[in-house]
């Protein structure tokens, strides 16, 4: 069955310091990955998408993410955080390729700035 | 504004009572997704729909039900058959082309508590 991991569950950054958040997946076909951002409380959007091509997307707020399949990872990098950062992120699948009815989220990880 | 509406931001019943929350877009936007999102799990698919009067479960839809009789509107009914119903409900959107993938927008979220 197609999985995503993210194996941290809270991480602590300093503002102005670099971020990068793990994503393992397990899906047997190209896989369709995302990033999203949710706020407390709120609902979730979207940060950045990879369906092939360039294995280094680029995504709002000034979030990338890189695809390495050798390692069936994408994670999620920020040279520069900013308070504004806090949240919680989640990394996605979508199993049903160009379906767009099943997304498969990771756990999630919790992102504190710390001044 | 174009976007998703959910409410209430928050709902308590009592233990057995059915109850539906309500969520309404007008994006004019083909298809809708209710999730489930509980502390430590990320999110899980309830029911999604592609087309109006047409419905399909997802992972985890014993205990409630859904409808969709209008293009707008995806009400999700959660039933005194559902065992653990407290949770943060989302419901999402999309352009459901078929032939390529968009992105799911997302509601604010209902909290929704059972005494």
């Amino acid at each position: 069955a197609q999985s995503v991991t993210q194996p941290d569950i809270h991480i602590t950054v300093s503002e102005g310091a670099s971020l990068e958040l793990r994503c393992n997946y397990s899906y047997g076909a190209t896989p369709y990955l995302f990033w999203y951002v949710q706020s407390p409380g709120q609902g979730l959007q979207l940060l950045l998408k990879y369906f092939s091509g360039d294995t280094l997307v680029q995504g709002i707020k000034g979030f990338e993410a890189e695809f390495k399949r050798s390692q069936s990872s994408f994670n999620l990098r920020k040279p520069s955080v900013h308070w504004s950062d806090a949240a919680e992120y989640f990394c996605a699948v979508d199993r049903s390729n160009f379906g767009n009815e099943k997304l498969t989220f990771g756990t999630g990880t919790r992102l504190t700035i710390i001044p | 504004d174009g976007g998703i509406t959910q409410s209430p931001k928050y709902l308590f019943r009592k233990e057995g009572q059915n109850v539906t929350l309500s969520c309404e877009q007008n994006l004019n936007h083909d298809a809708m997704y209710w999730y489930r999102q509980d502390p430590g799990q990320g999110l899980r698919l309830i029911y999604y729909s592609q087309i109006v009067n047409d419905f399909q479960k997802g992972d985890i839809a014993e205990g409630y039900s859904v409808s969709r009789e209008k293009k707008e509107s995806f009400p999700l009914t959660v039933t005194s058959a559902q065992k653990n119903p407290t949770a943060f409900y989302l419901c999402a959107s999309s352009i459901a082309s078929g032939t390529a993938y968009n992105e799911q927008f997302f509601g604010p979220g209902t909290r929704l508590t059972v005494l």
